[in-house]
């Protein structure tokens, strides 16, 4: 149990389908994240929110659409996808960083996304 | 592009020996964290290293940060078959920095 809650833990899909993967923490913390793990890559960092707000967007296409309603839920909401986005895709939480400190992230277990 | 490299990508050993695994960069992090991942889990953080030649122990699991900060390792010592796994590390660039970079991680398979 990382208090890092995501659901579903499997989803396929077609090109054409609308769903959404959610994320949940009760840690406390501040700042959430989502990632991207293909086979043989490195994680993919693609959005940032901090205190609700997002702060970072790593170049992620359109059809990937993330919501944020309050510090404790994350949303990813996927539109016509391709099937190279076929992944393990990942959120953590951290607390907001310090001034001299990268605080270490908490993961969940990922959403394994299959698109046909 | 600001890349992690690390080296190598698959290992695979008996239980009982030693190993380490590496990590490196032609930039310097302002700090580097290492994970592991069990199939079907997500990444669960190790150890953050910080300072320049640091040592971290961690039962088993030595991991060492670069003078530089621009490299570390991770020993393993009398491997057991629990140590199987994908091991990550994440670098930070700069302080503050909510994005860590990953390398692609060493997957380690540690046979009976």
């Amino acid at each position: 149990e990382t208090g890092v809650t995501q659901t579903p833990r499997h989803l396929v899909m077609g090109m054409t389908n609308k769903k959404s993967l959610k994320c949940e923490q009760h840690l406390g913390h501040n700042a959430m994240y989502w990632y991207k793990q293909s086979a043989k890559k490195p994680l993919e960092l693609m959005f940032v929110y901090n205190f609700k707000e997002q702060t970072e967007n790593n170049s992620v296409p359109s059809r990937f659409s993330p919501e944020c309603p309050n510090s404790s839920h994350l949303f990813l909401h996927l539109h016509t996808l391709q099937p190279e986005d076929s992944a393990l895709y990942l959120c953590a939480s951290s607390h907001s960083q310090g001034a001299r400190e990268n605080q270490p992230q908490h993961f969940g277990d990922g959403t394994r996304l299959s698109i046909l | 592009t600001q890349l992690l490299e690390q080296s190598p990508q698959f290992l695979s050993i008996q239980e009982g020996e030693n190993l380490t695994v590496y990590c490196n960069s032609s930039s310097v992090f302002s700090s580097l964290q290492w994970y592991r991942q069990e199939p079907g889990e997500g990444p669960v953080l190790l150890v953050t290293v910080v300072t320049g030649g640091e040592v971290k122990k961690l039962k088993r699991l030595t991991f060492q940060f670069g003078d530089a900060r621009k490299d570390s390792s991770l020993h393993i010592t009398a491997a057991q078959t629990g140590d199987t796994g994908l091991y990550l590390c994440a670098g930070a660039f700069c302080f503050a920095a909510r994005q860590l970079t990953f390398g692609s991680g060493t997957q380690l398979t540690v046979l009976p």
